[in-house]
């Protein structure tokens, strides 16, 4: 499986756009790129998930270079609610286990 | 619709002591992975079920950690002899258990069970 790192920890003011990239050097042709959300107390949820160039859904935007090297997580215009862990994952399909790090924790301020 | 449900929500227990964990998941759903996440860490796999057999179980820590999905839908894990160090959240998931290729399939938690051995 490929290893993925991302930072630590991110601030951000309410209302501003928040970009939490990710590197996977090692990823593979079959593997697609996934983030995971985390509130306090409760499961990871599914954010969004790509295999190349940009997707877009109603809760964020994932960019993935032709590389495929990294990618980058955008939360546009975040509130307070969006304070969380963000996992980054490379999975490699089907219903197989996935490997969490340790995520980014997300700290929106007023 | 109803999400992943897990029963108890919080248990305390005493070392050495044997303990029971549910996992009520998604209707329809024939996947379903159990996850340990200790404080501030990310879920850590355990196994994880296609249907009633138990299709990976290399995250199970030792042998005092078993789990059961008798029928194909609610999930049980067992843990025998509590140590201290079980001290942790037990996350279950489901996925509908269809897609045997690429992309991977979306994973829906429940909220866990948050286990104290004292």
């Amino acid at each position: 499986l490929a290893k993925t790192t991302q930072p630590i920890s991110m601030d951000s003011y309410e209302g501003q756009e928040v970009n939490i990239t990710c590197s996977h050097n090692n990823i593979a042709t079959n593997d697609y790129i996934t983030w995971y959300q985390q509130f306090p107390s409760q499961g990871p949820r599914f954010i969004i998930q790509g295999y190349k160039t940009k997707v877009t859904n109603e809760v964020a935007s994932l960019f993935i270079p032709a590389d495929r090297k990294s990618s980058t997580l955008s939360l546009p215009r975040v509130s307070l609610s969006d304070t969380a862990v963000y996992y980054c994952l490379v999975t490699s399909g089907g219903y197989q286990k996935v490997t969490f790090g340790t995520g980014t924790k997300l700290q929106v301020i007023p | 619709g109803a999400g992943v449900s897990q029963t108890p929500s919080n248990k305390v227990t005493e070392k050495g002591k044997y303990v029971e964990l549910r996992c009520d998941p998604i209707s329809g759903h024939t996947a379903l992975y159990w996850y340990r996440q200790s404080l501030g860490q990310g879920p850590e796999f355990l196994i994880y079920f296609q249907g009633t057999g138990a299709a990976d179980d290399s995250g199970l820590p030792n042998d005092r950690f078993f789990a059961v999905r008798p029928e194909g839908s609610v999930s049980t894990l067992k843990i025998q002899r509590t140590e201290r160090g079980d001290s942790a959240v037990y996350l279950c998931a489901s996925s509908l258990g269809t897609s045997g290729g690429t992309p991977q399939e979306t994973q829906y938690f429940g909220p866990g069970t948050r286990l104290l051995v004292l």
